[in-house]
């Protein structure tokens, strides 16, 4: 079985752009929460969707959006992007909000 | 404010010899902890999950453990490897619907541990 994937693997954006990015749960599970991992720290949480509904959210400014699809995977979208939004994106799935969570391998956004 | 604190930041230890990571948490009311390993640029990687009843769980040359009077976890690590540099991150699991904006997870800085030849 394949574990949770994401996509695109590295992206590098200017200061203003917009980015999107992608995670596909592991079968079966229907949460999906994104992490953003400044170098050096541990992740902080962004957003928890179960059932394609927002079920948890950061302290993260309304720059950041994400939504769920009938498929359960995922997109996390950044606009205006800030040279501080630079991190490894993660993205963990889990068969409910209260179980275990898989991570993905995450992305690693690079803003300039 | 639920917190997870971590230490020490950093270790430098022989490859073969053994090391212990601490865990000190402030996160009520408490749901599990777990212990991560985490390689450079990648997700984490569960290791162990504990609950309140659980005082220690091994996994291969992982041994946690937990207090949960004292609010403290440590990471054993026996034997160590080349392939055990990584990153070990602490998480500490408030029950849903109690973590607030930090989700119910939360994340301690990790430990930085490196194995040297």
């Amino acid at each position: 079985d394949a574990g949770v994937t994401q996509s695109p693997t590295h992206l590098i954006k200017t200061r203003g752009q917009h980015v999107t990015l992608r995670c596909s749960p592991i079968s079966g599970h229907k949460s999906v929460s994104w992490y953003q991992q400044v170098l050096g720290q541990g992740p902080q949480f962004i957003f928890q969707y179960y059932e394609k509904e927002e079920r948890g959210r950061g302290n993260f400014p309304d720059r950041f959006s994400a939504r769920q699809f009938p498929n359960y995977s995922s997109e996390l979208n950044v606009n205006a992007l800030l040279l501080g939004d630079s991190a490894l994106y993660l993205c963990a799935s889990s068969p409910g909000p209260v179980y275990e969570q898989y991570f993905g391998p995450g992305t690693r956004l690079t803003v300039t | 404010k639920n917190q997870v604190e971590q230490s020490p930041q950093s270790l430098i230890i022989l490859e073969g010899k053994n090391c212990t990571l601490q865990c000190n948490y402030t996160v009520s009311p408490f749901s599990n902890l777990r212990w991560y390993k985490q390689d450079t640029g990648r997700g984490p990687v569960s290791l162990t999950i504990m609950t309140f009843s659980e005082n220690t769980k091994s996994n291969g040359r992982y041994t946690a453990t937990l207090d949960a009077d004292t609010k403290q976890s440590s990471l054993h690590i026996t034997a160590s490897q080349l392939s055990d540099s990584a990153s070990y991150i602490c998480v500490v699991s408030a029950k849903l619907g109690y973590g607030g904006s930090q989700g119910n997870l939360i994340f301690g800085k990790g430990t930085k541990l490196s194995v040297k030849p």
